[in-house]
């Protein structure tokens, strides 16, 4: 089976520009949750989503925004960027049936930064 | 709000030493605790999963256990090898939501 998998796994941008960026989940996986990775606040949740439904958020202004597909492929966006914004963006599924809280698995991440 | 801490941060040994590594929660309302290893500039590795009903999970050289009354979790690795060698994290997900929460992390070195 293949993992979860981001794209691109590398960004560069320059303030005020947006920024899209991928994941595709594990085969049969229906949950995919964002988080923001830096040296100075670890890693940090962005937002979780279920059967396309948005089902948490984290602390994060509403420049981050995130959808998932039917596929439950999922995109997260980020507007009018900062500095930031510099980070490796995580993507991570698991299978969750319902209620139950599954395992999470990782991708690679992407590295934005942000000039 | 759920804090979760780590101890050590940081962890140098020699090769096949047994070695402990503590994670800290102050919220004992959890779903499961994740631990997790991740080498530099790389994604994260799920090593262990444990459910709040369960009190320890093993996997080959590694061993989780979970008190969750108590608000901690160890993470065990047997016969260190320089192999073993990256950042270790602990996440802990809430049941009053879907969040999870990630410990900072404890970065170890086992030299050969």
């Amino acid at each position: 089976k293949a993992g979860v998998t981001q794209t691109p796994r590398y960004l560069i941008k320059t303030r005020g520009q947006q920024v899209t960026l991928s994941c595709s989940p594990i085969s049969g996986h229906r949950s995919v949750s964002w988080y923001q990775q830096t040296p100075g606040q670890g890693l940090q949740f962005l937002f979780e989503y279920f059967s396309e439904t948005q089902r948490n958020k984290g602390n994060f202004p509403g420049r981050f925004s995130g959808r998932q597909f039917s596929n439950s492929r999922s995109e997260m966006n980020v507007s009018t960027l900062e500095l930031g914004d510099s980070a490796l963006y995580l993507c991570a599924s698991s299978p969750e049936s319902g209620a139950i809280l599954n395992e999470q698995f990782f991708g690679p991440g992407t590295r934005l930064t942000v000039l | 709000k759920q804090e979760v801490t780590q101890i050590p941060a940081a962890l140098s040994v020699p090769e096949g030493e047994n070695l402990v590594l503590n994670c800290s929660f102050t919220d004992s309302a959890i779903y499961n605790l994740q631990w997790f290893r991740q080498d530099p500039g790389k994604g994260l590795t799920s090593l262990l999963l444990i459910q709040s009903s369960q009190r320890e999970q093993t996997s080959g050289r590694l061993n989780a256990s979970l008190d969750k009354s108590s608000g901690r979790s160890t993470l065990y690795i047997a016969a260190s090898q320089p192999g073993d060698s990256a950042t270790y994290l602990c996440a802990v997900r809430g049941t009053g939501g879907f969040k999870t929460i990630f410990g900072a992390g404890t970065r170890l070195f086992v030299k050969a």
